[in-house]
C-alpha cells in the first residue's frame, strides 16, 4: 500500500514548455487535490476532483489543467510553463471531503521554470 | 477575504516547557479549522481539527471565535514535536486555506 505517490519528484522546465504531473493513490479515495506551495507560503489549492471524471477549480487554477480519467489518478498539466509556476506541488486524496475526512498527502514535486 | 495568520515563522522551546503555536484567522463564514504537521523527511499530515475537540500527541487547540484564534498548545514539549506546523481554514466545500507555517524546535 503505497498511499499517495507523485511523479516526477523534480523537474526543470524552460519557459513555454509543457508537462504533466501524475498523482496516483491506491486507497480507493474519491477525492483528490492538487496544491502548490511557494517559498515561505502556505499551500494553495489549484484544482480538485470529487470523483472519476469530475474536476473543479480551487483557489489558484489559472495556467493549469487537470484530468481524472481513472479514479486512482489525478493529472496536473501545465500547457505553457511560466517562471511564476516555480513551486512545490503537492497532491492529496481523501475518502470524502475535507470537512469529514482526513487528507493524505504525497511527497511533493519540485518544479523549477527557467 | 479569508486569511490565516501564523505570526511566528520560528519558535524554539526547551524540552518539558509549554508550547503555544499561534493561529489567527479572518473569515466571514462559519470557520472550520485544522492543524497540520510535517516532520522532517515526512509528508504533511493532519494533526487535529477543531470539530473533533480531541487531543492528539498531547496537543490541543480551542477555537475562540471572539478572538478569531485557534492556537495549538501542549503543556510539556518533547523533542519529537520538532516539526513544521500549519494552521488551515476550510473555505467552501473543499478549499483548505493554509497559513505560512511555524517551525517548532524543541531544544533538549
Amino acid at each position: 500500500n503505497a498511499g499517495v505517490t507523485q511523479t516526477p519528484k523534480f523537474r526543470v522546465l524552460k519557459t513555454g514548455q509543457s508537462m504533466t504531473l501524475l498523482c496516483a493513490q491506491d486507497m480507493n479515495h474519491e477525492y483528490m487535490y492538487w496544491y502548490r506551495q511557494d517559498p515561505g507560503m502556505g499551500l494553495r489549492l489549484i484544482h480538485y476532483s470529487v470523483g472519476e471524471g469530475t474536476t473543479a477549480k480551487g483557489e489558484v487554477p489559472d495556467g493549469y489543467n487537470v484530468s481524472r480519467l481513472k479514479k486512482q489518478n489525478f493529472l496536473l498539466g501545465l500547457e505553457s510553463a511560466a517562471p511564476s509556476q516555480t513551486s512545490v506541488y503537492f497532491c492529496a486524496s481523501s475518502i470524502q471531503g475535507i470537512g469529514t475526512d482526513t487528507q493524505y498527502f504525497g511527497p511533493g514535486t519540485r518544479l523549477t521554470v527557467l | 477575504a479569508q486569511r490565516v495568520t501564523q505570526p511566528e515563522k520560528l519558535l524554539s522551546v526547551f524540552k518539558g516547557a509549554p508550547v503555544e503555536l499561534k493561529c489567527n484567522y479572518s473569515y466571514s463564514g462559519s470557520p472550520e479549522l485544522f492543524w497540520y504537521v510535517q516532520y522532517s523527511r515526512q509528508r504533511l499530515q493532519l494533526l487535529l481539527r477543531h470539530i473533533s475537540r480531541e487531543s492528539i500527541k498531547g496537543f490541543t487547540a480551542d477555537l475562540n471565535k471572539g478572538e478569531t484564534s485557534f492556537h495549538l498548545k501542549k503543556p510539556f514539549a518533547q523533542e519529537e514535536d520538532s516539526a513544521m506546523y500549519y494552521c488551515a481554514l476550510l473555505t467552501g466545500a473543499n478549499n483548505l486555506f493554509f497559513g505560512t507555517g511555524t517551525r517548532l524546535t524543541v531544544i533538549p
